[in-house]
């Protein structure tokens, strides 16, 4: 089925631990994001990627970096994971960056971090 | 800060009748409003977007209004089923930041 698949689906790491998010699309969408999602929170933007080769910060961008590997594929990756970073982490992509028509997300991936 | 702000955490409702989900924004440079449905264990679907510029958005059973001057918007479903039973998500965007903000969520439940 075509649409956005991240990997793991559940990960624990201790504290200080490192791990990166892998995301793929398959939908030739330019523009890709990672979202994560707290309780009473809703989803906050981590860092966005307008097209292939190019990043941005978004509005909590503090303790990840991200790559655009190709047009396909954005990972995010937590070089010494906190506890505050216990989360879900959703990736998402859209055909532009207006996302008028909505964003297509993935399921997500669970992290806890101890 | 909060620019979408979801104030009622849960919603529960007949099968049938009519849902009123709300959500209020802060930030008048919003040009895109959006909804999304969340159901356990998966990601946000895209339900429904208005535009700024615009006061009303229908696609079947889902009518989304907007009110600029009171900066708030609102998601009617018409009639409700239990499948609707979900978590949603107000969303608004603004192209000059491309930055999509979105509220806390609502939990709809739909009663047989």
């Amino acid at each position: 089925n075509a649409g956005v698949t991240q990997t793991p689906k559940f990960q624990v790491l201790k504290t200080g631990q490192s791990m990166t998010l892998q995301c793929a699309q398959d939908m030739n969408h330019n523009s890709m994001y990672w979202y994560r999602q707290d309780p009473g929170m809703g989803l906050r933007l981590i860092y966005y990627s307008a097209s292939e080769g190019t990043t941005d910060k978004g509005e909590v961008p503090n303790g990840y970096n991200v790559s655009r590997l190709n047009k396909r594929e954005f990972s995010l990756r937590l070089e010494s994971a906190a506890p505050s970073q216990t989360s879900v982490y959703f990736c998402a992509s859209s055909e532009t960056l207006t996302g008028y028509y909505g964003y297509t997300f993935g399921s997500g991936t669970r992290l806890t971090v101890v | 800060d909060q620019q979408v702000k979801q104030n009622s955490p849960s919603l529960s409702v007949q099968e049938g009748r009519i849902s009123i989900l709300n959500c209020d924004y802060t930030n008048s440079m919003f040009d895109y409003f959006l909804w999304y449905k969340k159901y356990p264990a998966e990601g946000p679907t895209f339900l429904i977007s208005i535009s700024s510029i615009k006061d009303k958005n229908e696609d079947g059973r889902f009518t989304v209004f907007l009110n600029k001057s009171a900066k708030h918007l609102s998601l009617h479903i018409v009639p409700s089923q239990p499948g609707d039973s979900a978590v949603y998500f107000c969303a608004a965007s603004a192209v000059v930041n491309n930055d999509m903000r979105f509220g806390a969520g609502t939990r709809l439940t739909v009663k047989p």
